[in-house]
């Protein structure tokens, strides 16, 4: 049984488009996240969410627009894509609220930006 | 503020060498540490963690210890082989839900 799992694992696209990546984990978790991972590894969280509220919201540009409908869901949609977009983005959950501790990672989600 | 600073990859070694990875951090108190790998393809998991000072975290021949005199996680392994090639990212749990990264550091074993 996956416990993150992320579609689409692959998305190939052209600059202008606008596209979502969805997220779901079983793990009865009530906080999730979206990392960005440059072509260097480099992690970059963007995102949180904690029983449906937003609590982290990093320097991302407002064309990204992350949606949770519910604990188990975290869905993140790119407006106007940028080839600067190009990334590996993850999902990952976690419970312990703000005492987080272990972080489940999804498979990631490659974007390609042509 | 809370900091994570990893050395800087690739590191490459022969198979059955033996293995470093430098992490210090800078933190207010005593933070739980962990390591986290990602193999090539997939997502991080966590590989080992500790929770207080001298602890020693341990988990597939891998091992760190906490040192708050030093503020080090440093991750050692006695004898690397070819499947331990991967991404290993030090982090220490901050505050308001979020874990600090440090920039990962990519292991190379060669045959």
């Amino acid at each position: 049984d996956t416990a993150v799992s992320q579609t689409p694992k692959y998305l190939v696209t052209q600059m202008g488009n606008d596209k979502s990546i969805k997220c779901e984990q079983n793990l009865g978790h009530d906080t999730m996240y979206w990392y960005k991972q440059d072509s260097k590894k480099f992690l970059k969280i963007m995102f949180s969410y904690n029983n449906k509220e937003l609590i982290i919201n990093e320097t991302v540009p407002n064309r990204f627009s992350p949606k949770s409908p519910d604990k188990a869901h975290l869905n993140l949609h790119i407006n106007s894509l940028e080839l600067g977009d190009s990334a590996v983005y993850f999902c990952a959950s976690t419970l312990g609220g703000r005492r987080v501790d272990e972080q489940y990672f999804g498979p990631g989600t490659r974007l390609t930006v042509t | 503020g809370n900091s994570v600073t990893q050395m800087e990859g690739p590191v490459t070694l022969s198979e059955e060498a033996f293995l470093t990875i430098n992490c210090t951090y800078t933190a207010t108190g005593y933070p739980s540490l962990f390591w986290y790998v990602q193999y090539p393809g997939e997502g991080l998991q966590l590989l080992l963690k500790a929770t207080k000072a001298d602890d020693k975290g341990s988990n597939k021949g891998f091992e760190a210890t906490y040192r708050k005199e030093t503020t080090s996680f440093h991750l050692e392994k006695g004898s690397v082989q070819v499947s331990d090639s991967a991404v290993y990212f030090c982090a220490l749990r901050g505050n308001n839900y979020q874990l600090i990264w440090g920039a990962g550091t990519k292991l190379i074993i060669k045959p």
